[in-house]
């Protein structure tokens, strides 16, 4: 079975641009989340996905977006882009449903590691 | 809030001796906790969780981990470690009831010296 599988590895882009990341679940999950990660500020919850639809959202500004597709595959957007924003962006997928989900276990892809130069 | 403390950033351990990697949690209501593993340049692999009745839960790769609701801790352990075991290491809890939004302790960066 196919683990999380997580596009591209690795970016560059220049601050003020804009940079798409995206996210295929393991087969069967509904639930996709993404975190980021920085060595300062550690692993930063972003926002979760079920069936297309925002459920959670965590403490970052407007320009982080998502969105979640028919399929469960996720993308996320930074728009103008700062040099903070750097870091590695990681997403996870679990089988968490609205009974169970508390106590499911997630599966994170290898991120992206995204710099901004 | 619920929030997950890792006093050690650091733990260093002979291979063959046991480890521990501790946690810490605050939790309102029922803590649900995990562990996970982190190597250079991947993601976080799951080793073991607590969701109810044993203390003692069993993972991945040999490791268990120890729930402790009077001291709040869910420390990791192994008996015998291997140099293969040196990876950076985090403890989570969950954060609500439907969402995945976990919350990650800081990382102990665990080297297993041969």
């Amino acid at each position: 079975k196919a683990g999380v599988t997580q596009t591209p590895r690795y970016l560059i882009k220049t601050r003020g641009q804009q940079v798409t990341l995206s996210c295929s679940p393991i087969s069967g999950h509904r639930s996709v989340s993404w975190y980021q990660q920085t060595p300062g500020q550690g692993l930063q919850f972003l926002f979760e996905y079920f069936s297309e639809t925002q459920r959670n959202k965590g403490n970052f500004p407007g320009r982080f977006s998502g969105r979640q597709f028919s399929n469960s595959r996720s993308e996320m957007n930074v728009s103008t882009l700062e040099l903070g924003d750097s870091a590695l962006y990681l997403c996870a997928s679990s089988l968490a449903l609205r009974a169970t989900g508390r106590g499911t276990e997630a599966f994170f892809g290898q991120g992206t590691r995204l710099t901004v130069v | 809030a619920q929030s997950v403390a890792q006093p050690e950033d650091q733990v260093n351990v002979a291979e063959g001796n046991p480890l521990t990697v501790k946690c810490t949690y605050s939790v309102s209501g029922n803590p649900y906790l995990f562990w996970y593993v982190q190597y250079p340049n991947r993601g976080l692999q799951f080793l073991l969780k607590y969701i109810t009745g044993d203390n003692l839960v069993k993972g991945s790769y040999g490791f268990e981990a120890e729930f402790n609701k009077s001291q709040t801790s869910f420390h990791l352990k192994k008996p015998s470690a291997l140099v293969s075991d040196s990876a950076l290491y985090f403890c989570a809890v969950r954060e609500d009831n439907y969402g995945q939004n976990f919350v990650f302790g800081p990382g102990t960066r665990l080297s297993v010296l041969p």
